[in-house]
């Protein structure tokens, strides 16, 4: 089945560290959208990248959607105790290229941040 | 953005009840949602709540289980029916203002059955 896979499950970090998180999924996606849930939130959405390459930044967020709409990645440098949760990728399938799942978003399975102060 | 009011935001139920969590929108919005977030795990979609018709289920969820209103494109109703220990999640309604944009979530019912 369509499957969008998310790793590090788990990433702990001095504050001050960078950190990085990586979604690739199975089928061609029309969009990559990322998300932030902070403990105990609900999740909240950062950015949406729909051209094939293209890169996005954020203060000390970036953001990349590969060549071939399957991946993508964020990455956050000198992290910040503000910047604790869990992100999460999520992207629909793209129906031209045999997803069956149109315009829903499939979440990856998120990666939890932890920053020591 | 949209402003969505979501309730309860937590409730403790007992095995075999049913609870209907409720969610109200600020504007007319044409594609709700309903997710469940299973503790320290992914959002799972449970269904798109249509407006005037019976809402459509993913795999693995059916009405009988968790039956969705729609009265209006401004107001949702999700149940969970006959609930067991298994039911309890985080569940999480959401909607859309495009067809590929961004998802909006009301605050989340934290749901702990016993």
């Amino acid at each position: 089945g369509q499957q969008v896979m998310q790793i590090p499950q788990y990433q702990h970090v001095q504050e001050g560290e960078d950190f990085t998180t990586y979604c690739n999924s199975s089928t061609t996606l029309s969009n990559i959208q990322w998300y932030k849930q902070r403990p105990g939130g609900h999740p909240v959405f950062l950015i949406q990248l729909v051209k094939s390459g293209e890169v996005k930044k954020q203060k000390r967020l970036t953001f990349q959607f590969g060549e071939a709409k399957k991946n993508s990645s964020l990455h956050i440098t000198a992290t910040q105790t503000t910047d604790v949760g869990t992100y999460f990728c999520a992207g629909p399938f793209d129906p031209n290229a045999g997803g069956t799942s149109y315009g829903k978003l499939t979440f990856g399975q998120g990666t939890i941040l932890t920053v020591h102060p | 953005s949209a402003v969505i009011s979501q309730k309860p935001s937590r409730d403790i139920c007992q095995r075999g009840t049913s609870l209907t969590i409720q969610c109200q929108v600020d504007s007319q919005v044409t594609m709700m949602f309903w997710y469940r977030q299973q503790p320290g795990q992914s959002l799972t979609l449970i269904a798109t709540a249509n407006q005037g018709s019976e809402a459509t289920y993913e795999s693995g969820f059916v009405i009988d289980k968790f039956p969705i209103s729609r009265p209006n494109l401004t107001f949702s109703t999700l149940t969970v029916s006959n609930m067991s220990p298994e039911d309890s999640s985080i569940y999480l309604c959401s909607l859309r203002t495009e067809v590929f944009g961004k998802l909006f979530f009301g605050s989340g019912t934290q749901l702990s059955v016993l």
